[in-house]
């Protein structure tokens, strides 16, 4: 059975520019959530997808967009990337919404 | 002030010792998850509880839903214990199942 996987590992971007993070759910997994996690700081919920629908979204702005696909697989997207964008991502996949999340290595983003 | 919140902030321990962290939440969950996260950031599952006691090896989770408290025990620590430890709450009241992190406790654990 694989595991939650995130692509790329490592990004670097300058500010303006646009990005796509990708994750792969755990097979059976029908629910993705987005997280970001700032240095030194703990991981701040971004959406969740489940079944191809936002089920919730974070106190983040618009140009924080995402989509998951008929194979449950997801993409965040971030707009006008900003300094502050720096972080690492983190996705994690669970069977259903209310079920037990397991986490993705993690996308670190450097905005420059 | 954080809904969640973690005590202590850092440790550091011996190895052999029997250590434990603590996480109090301010909102109402329906379960809570303990989390350990390593350098270069991989996170880890450890336990998902909502009450009482969780035992996996040498960890053991607790709950008390109605002091809104939780504890992570970790018996005879091993260096390779040596992590971020985060509790999570997650409140299924809505129709998401987000989780809303405390900023983690830095556990080191010396030979």
């Amino acid at each position: 059975e694989t595991g939650v996987t995130q692509s790329p590992t490592h990004l670097i971007k300058t500010r303006g520019q646009q990005v796509t993070l990708r994750c792969s759910s755990q097979s059976g997994h029908n629910t993705v959530s987005w997280y970001q996690q700032a240095l030194g700081q703990g991981p701040q919920f971004i959406f969740q997808y489940y079944r191809e629908e936002e089920n919730g979204r974070g106190n983040f702005p618009p140009r924080f967009s995402g989509l998951q696909f008929p194979n449950y697989s997801s993409e965040l997207n971030v707009n006008a990337l900003e300094l502050d964008d720096s972080a690492l991502y983190l996705c994690a996949s669970s069977l259903d919404y209310l079920y037990e999340q397991y986490f993705g290595p993690g996308t670190r983003l450097t905005v420059t | 002030k954080n809904e969640v919140e973690q005590s202590p902030q850092n440790l550091t321990a011996q190895e052999g010792e029997f250590i434990t962290i603590n996480c109090s939440y301010s909102v109402g969950i329906s379960a809570l998850h303990w989390l350990q996260q390593h350098p270069g950031g991989g996170i880890v599952s450890l336990f998902m509880l909502s009450s009482g006691k969780k035992k996996h090896g040498r960890l053991i989770a607790t709950i008390n839903i109605q002091e809104k408290h939780s504890s992570l025990h970790i018996t005879a620590s091993h260096p390779r214990d040596s992590a971020v430890y985060i509790c999570a709450a997650i409140n299924y009241g809505g129709s998401q199942g987000n989780l809303i992190f405390g900023k983690g406790t830095k556990l080191s654990v010396k030979p």
